[in-house]
């Protein structure tokens, strides 16, 4: 059974540092591009970031560009989001999805339940 | 950035009735990299459609997907109980990858 299970949120204050984990089960992670998806409570969608199976490819929503960082450890099994500078409007349950194919161009079939961050003084 | 656009916001139906959701893109989605995803409330997306008319594993065939370009549309033949949720399309196609704002479906 795939699995993906987030860890790390919590509350961070402005302009700090926060660093999210995914752990995975059920498939060949090192197969399939992965990626990083928030949601304020009761609004929609917002891709945030993505990676392709082999690191060699990672983009950023331009909201996050520059501060945040995705990374994964295929030994490991895990996905990581390194969340920089911080921001209020960060403020979200941040959810890790599985790629349907390799590449980092790819939907996403498995999701994770989320892991609530709160960016608060 | 593409930026995506769904219509109606909210789309007030019966069981048994036909749904029809637009998407529309405001520059052309590459290779038709577009997927539409189901949300209900206190749970995580769930992938109906790819590639923009393909469906995903374990997808009800009342679930269609078509269009190109820029407009898409996903139709419920006949709606289910289950089925009223938030549907969310998003383009893959270009960096970044965006989300269309949402259409519910209620009763």
């Amino acid at each position: 059974e795939v699995q993906l299970v987030e860890s790390g949120g919590g509350l961070g204050q402005p302009g700090r540092s926060l660093r999210l984990s995914c752990a995975v089960s059920g498939f060949n992670f090192d197969d399939y591009g992965m990626y990083w998806v928030r949601q304020v409570p009761g609004k929609g969608l917002e891709w945030v970031s993505g990676i392709s199976w082999n690191s060699d490819k990672t983009v950023y929503a331009d909201s996050v560009k520059g501060r945040f960082t995705i990374s994964r450890d295929n030994a490991k099994n895990s996905l990581y989001l390194q969340m920089n500078s911080l921001r209020p409007e960060d403020t979200a349950l941040y959810f890790c999805g599985k790629g349907k194919s390799s590449a980092y161009q790819s939907s996403i079939d498995w999701w994770g339940q989320g892991t609530l961050v709160t960016v608060s003084s | 950035e593409i930026v995506l656009t769904q219509s109606p916001g909210t789309l007030s139906l019966s069981p048994g009735e036909r749904a029809t959701l637009s998407c529309r893109a405001s520059q052309n989605v590459i290779s038709n990299f577009l997927a539409w995803y189901q949300q209900k409330p206190g749970q995580a997306p769930r992938l109906l459609i790819h590639g923009a008319s393909s469906r995903a594993t374990g997808i009800p065939d009342r679930f269609s997907g078509s269009g190109s370009g820029t407009h898409f549309t996903l139709t419920i033949s006949r709606l289910e109980p289950e089925d009223f949720a938030v549907y969310y399309c998003q383009q893959y196609g270009g960096s970044p990858f965006t989300f269309g704002p949402g259409t519910k479906v209620d009763i």
